[in-house]
C-alpha cells in the first residue's frame, strides 16, 4: 500500500509570492491533516479535512488555506509568503471517519524556503 | 487548552544504555496519546499509542503507559541502539471536535554513540 505523498519536496519562493502544496494520502483515507513545523515554534497544525470540508483550523492567518478534492487529495495554499513561513509542511492522512484518531500516516512533507 | 511537555534535550547516551523520556500533557476529558519519531530528512511515523488509561503502548522494543492519575505518557527502552538516534515526539488527541488535530510536544533529539 502506497504511503502519503507529498509534492514537491522542496520549493524556493520569494516574499509576496503564493505557493501550492499537495498531498495524496493513503487509498481509502478521507481524512487529510496539515502542519507546520519550524525550529521555533515545533509542530502546529494547520486545518483538516475529510470528505471535502474542513473540520478544523489552528491558529494561522488567513493566507494560509486549504481545500480537498473528490479523490480525498488535499491541496495548501499561502499566499503572500513571508520569511516567517519558511518551515516543513507535513500532510497527514488517517481513516477519519469518527471524532478520534486511532493512527494518522505522515508524509515526508515539503521543505518551503522563502527568501 | 490541550498541551503537552517533554523533557528538554537533546538526550546522549551509550549503546545499550536505557532511555528514558518524560512526557506529561494536560486536556479536559480522555485524550489518547501518541509518541512519533522523526528520522534526518524525514516525516514522522507512529512509533506507539494509547487510547485509554492504564494502556501500554508498545512497538520495537519501546514502551509507554497511559498514566491519568499523573498525566504521564513517558517513553522507555530497555537498550538503545545507534539507529533509534532520531527525534521523538509526544502527542495526544482529545477526541470530541478535535477532528483531525494531535497537539505535539517540543520533540526531544535522542543521540546514541556506539
Amino acid at each position: 500500500k502506497a504511503g502519503v505523498t507529498q509534492t514537491p519536496r522542496y520549493l524556493i519562493k520569494t516574499r509576496g509570492q503564493q505557493v501550492t502544496l499537495s498531498c495524496s494520502p493513503i487509498s481509502g483515507h478521507r481524512s487529510v491533516s496539515w502542519y507546520q513545523q519550524t525550529p521555533g515554534q515545533g509542530l502546529q497544525f494547520l486545518f483538516e479535512y475529510f470528505s471535502e470540508t474542513q473540520r478544523n483550523k489552528g491558529n494561522f492567518p488567513g493566507r494560509f488555506s486549504g481545500r480537498q478534492f473528490s479523490n480525498s487529495r488535499s491541496e495548501m495554499n499561502v499566499s503572500t509568503l513571508e520569511l516567517g513561513d519558511s518551515a516543513l509542511y507535513l500532510c497527514a492522512s488517517s481513516g477519519g471517519q469518527g471524532i478520534g484518531i486511532t493512527e494518522a500516516f505522515f508524509g515526508q512533507g515539503t521543505r518551503l524556503t522563502v527568501v | 487548552g490541550d498541551s503537552v511537555t517533554q523533557m528538554e534535550g537533546p538526550v546522549t547516551l551509550s549503546e545499550e544504555a536505557f532511555l528514558t523520556i518524560n512526557c506529561t500533557y494536560t486536556a479536559t476529558g480522555y485524550p489518547s496519546l501518541f509518541w512519533y519519531v522523526q528520522y534526518p530528512g524525514e516525516g514522522l511515523q507512529l512509533l506507539l499509542k494509547a487510547t485509554k488509561a492504564d494502556d501500554k503502548g508498545s512497538n520495537k522494543g519501546f514502551e509507554a503507559t497511559y498514566r491519568k492519575e499523573t498525566t504521564s505518557f513517558h517513553l522507555e527502552k530497555g537498550s538503545v541502539q545507534v539507529s533509534d538516534s532520531a527525534v521523538y515526539f509526544c502527542a495526544l488527541h482529545a477526541g470530541g471536535t478535535s477532528y483531525g488535530k494531535l497537539t505535539f510536544g517540543q520533540g526531544t533529539i535522542l543521540t546514541v554513540h556506539p
